[in-house]
């Protein structure tokens, strides 16, 4: 069964303090990734698709970056607005999205 | 604000009982999503109707059934509710049918709470 999995589940990070968020993702066919932010009682946001192992897109603070078996979301030098649960989600080749269950993301200022 | 709407908010009702949410696409989207959000599920794909057709099916229950109108807003019904259906309902929408090479926009909610 195609599974996206994402770690850590939660993390906290002093403001200024970079990390990196993990997507892991089982080998079938990837079409494409995505990466969503998604604020407390608030529907997920778009940030980035990526399609080809070696891709990187980047967006204010954030890059994500792309391998043949998981995907990177980097943060540098988060601010206390960063804080959300950022949600990736891989499409296998089936026409679906199957989502991670999140890292949720606090930036203690 | 993404330019999807959903309504209502939200809706609490009792086992047993039927409900209807209603999603508005974004102007000009002709593909709809909707997305189940428990707890201990995560967010969950349930169906995709793409210019009034179903085009993708996920693992939505029998008791679920969806359809999408002509002026493109969908409607997601709920039957004989169970106290596990309690969660956020999403809707999305995207530009063209597929889920690979678009990016979906997300509704706001509805929260669904059966006692």
């Amino acid at each position: 069964e195609d599974q996206v999995t994402q770690s850590p589940e939660a993390l906290r990070l002093q403001e200024g303090e970079s990390s990196s968020l993990n997507c892991s993702y089982t080998v079938s066919g990837l079409r494409g990734l995505f990466w969503y932010r998604q604020d407390p009682g608030k529907g997920p946001e778009f940030l980035f698709t990526l399609y080809s192992a070696g891709e990187e897109k980047e967006k204010e603070r954030l890059k994500a970056t792309l391998t043949k078996k998981e995907s990177f979301l980097h943060i540098t030098a988060p601010k206390p607005e960063d804080s959300a649960t950022y949600l990736c989600a891989a499409e296998f080749g089936n026409e679906k999205l199957t989502f991670g269950t999140g890292t949720r993301l606090t930036i203690i200022p | 604000d993404s330019g999807v709407t959903q309504t209502p908010k939200h809706l609490i009702t009792a086992t047993g009982q039927r409900v209807t949410l209603r999603c508005s696409p974004r102007s000009g989207d002709l593909s709809v999503y909707w997305y189940q959000q428990s707890l201990d599920q995560g967010l969950q794909f349930l169906i995709q109707y793409y210019n009034g057709e179903e085009r993708a099916k996920g693992n939505i229950l029998e008791r679920f059934s969806a359809q999408q109108f002509p002026d493109l807003h969908s409607e997601l019904n709920l039957s004989s509710l169970e106290l596990g259906d309690s969660a956020l309902y999403f809707c999305a929408s995207s530009v063209a049918p597929s889920a690979s090479y678009n990016e979906q926009f997300f509704g706001p909610g509805t929260r669904l709470t059966v006692l």
